[in-house]
């Protein structure tokens, strides 16, 4: 089962920053938070992942409470191809590299 | 650089017909293989996943099984095919370090009917 929690859809304006909440309140020392996202029929992209500390890279930025239960991911100036499914993911440092999806939270930009 | 390749795109089966999917993967060495299942409307669900040439992990008990014949090749077969096995299937692999992050390949989109 996955260990986080998404709101079902989002919806964002051309040029606006999306914020997409996560929810993983039981998360262990030793695990990572991920993000991907997949647009439609297309395997999953890796955005971004972190630890404890905030990320940033050319795609987005992860921001991660203080007490890691919950995390951000920013786009910062979202265009109409930033419209996916983007998918929350906690894995462990160590052991099997397996990836279990939620739901994940539907995020379409709007013109 | 690392690719992954998936094959067919796309394919139509009837039901009880066989099935096999071909996954491959270039410019790397001993990586981590997975296949997944979008259904529908549905999220992705692990099928399968191997760390080795013949070593494969099942997630979930079903009509589908896979193997890997050599250190790169990763296939999912069936030997009868059920309605209930539509979906998008992903071929995903990773390095085999604790970090590494697995990467996915184009998809194969099948149809039961």
């Amino acid at each position: 089962d996955a260990k986080t929690t998404q709101p079902t859809s989002m919806d964002c304006a051309e040029g606006r920053a999306a914020n997409l909440p996560c929810n993983h309140s039981t998360i262990s020392g030793n695990e990572y938070v991920y993000w991907y996202r997949q647009i439609h029929s297309q395997g999953p992209q890796y955005i971004i992942h972190g630890l404890k500390n905030n990320e940033t890279n050319e795609m987005a930025s992860l921001i991660i409470t203080e007490d890691r239960k919950s995390s951000t991911l920013i786009l910062p100036h979202a265009t109409l191809r930033d419209t996916a499914v983007y998918y929350c993911i906690v894995r462990p440092i160590q052991g099997a590299q397996k990836l279990v999806f939620g739901q994940g939270t539907r995020l379409t930009i709007n013109p | 650089s690392q690719t992954i390749h998936q094959w067919p795109a796309t394919l139509v089966q009837p039901v009880g017909s066989p099935l096999s999917l071909e996954c491959t993967v270039e410019g790397t060495s001993n990586p981590n293989l997975y296949w997944y299942r979008q259904a529908a409307g549905r999220g992705l669900q692990l099928l399968f996943y191997s760390v080795g040439i013949g070593q494969i992990s099942s997630e979930v008990p079903q009509n589908l099984s896979a193997s890997r014949p050599q250190d790169r090749q990763f296939i999912l077969s069936s030997k009868k095919l059920l309605l209930s096995d539509s979906g998008f299937y992903l071929c995903a692999w990773s390095g085999s370090s604790g970090l590494a992050l697995p990467f996915f390949g184009p998809g194969t989109r099948l149809t039961v009917l």
